[in-house]
């Protein structure tokens, strides 16, 4: 497995600014995904964000709301950006090991009043 | 096609008895199927994964039963635990051309056993 950390674990934020949530993982990986787990939810896939590649989007998430760099292969950093109260949740990252085994972070608990 | 369907929703077990989760998918594609175990405040942990070359995968008080032509598979707690109290995710995944792979998750269960 590895070990896998989150900044910060929690917030609290006003609507209309942005937070940005860092991962970092002990080891290099090719392939890191942002989740998004609402209160008492499944989890929804963000974006996956290769090493050296733009992040790949899912349905109904866009680049201007959700930004993403990965700027080398045991980090990345996911921006959510002028957020509103439907934005609270929780944003998990997890990293790929073994060949289709994903490993998770703690989870950031963001609310936005 | 891209779902992935868990039952029940909530489970109360009593401590000692067999808890069981199910899931069933539609696409044919997947070919990886992990079972996570996620307590509150933590991020989902891997508890058990098998893949549909075989039937049955066993580890600890914990079991995946895989039925390939009826595309279902389903979690058996042996010997509840009050420390098994969580919420149970089933997941799925397929690789799509060699690039990314996707995890599809069930909707989840939540857990309760009782002491």
């Amino acid at each position: 497995s590895a070990v896998i950390s989150q900044k910060p674990s929690r917030d609290i934020c006003q609507r209309g600014t942005s937070l940005t949530i860092q991962c970092q993982v002990d080891s290099q990986v090719t392939m890191m995904f942002w989740y998004r787990q609402q209160p008492g939810q499944s989890l929804t896939l963000i974006a996956t964000a290769n090493q050296g590649s733009e992040a790949t989007y899912e349905s109904g998430f866009v680049i201007d709301k959700f930004p993403i760099s990965r700027p080398n292969l045991t980090f990345s950093t996911l921006t959510v950006s002028n957020m509103s109260p439907e934005d609270s949740s929780i944003y998990l990252c997890s990293v790929e090991l073994q060949q289709e085994t994903q490993y998770f972070g703690p989870g950031t608990r963001l609310l936005v009043l | 096609q891209q779902q992935v369907k868990q039952s029940p929703q909530s489970l109360i077990v009593q401590k000692g008895g067999i808890s069981i989760i199910n899931c069933a998918y539609e696409n044919t594609a997947f070919d990886y199927f992990p079972w996570y175990q996620q307590f509150p405040g933590k991020g989902p942990a891997l508890l058990i994964a098998i893949r549909p070359d075989v039937s049955e995968k066993k580890e600890g008080r914990f079991t995946i039963s895989f039925n390939k032509s009826a595309k279902q598979f389903s979690l058996h707690i042996m010997d509840s635990q009050p420390g098994d109290s969580a919420t149970y995710f089933c997941a799925a995944q397929a690789e799509y051309g060699g690039a990314t792979n996707k995890l599809i998750f069930g909707t989840g269960t939540l857990l309760a056993v009782q002491p």
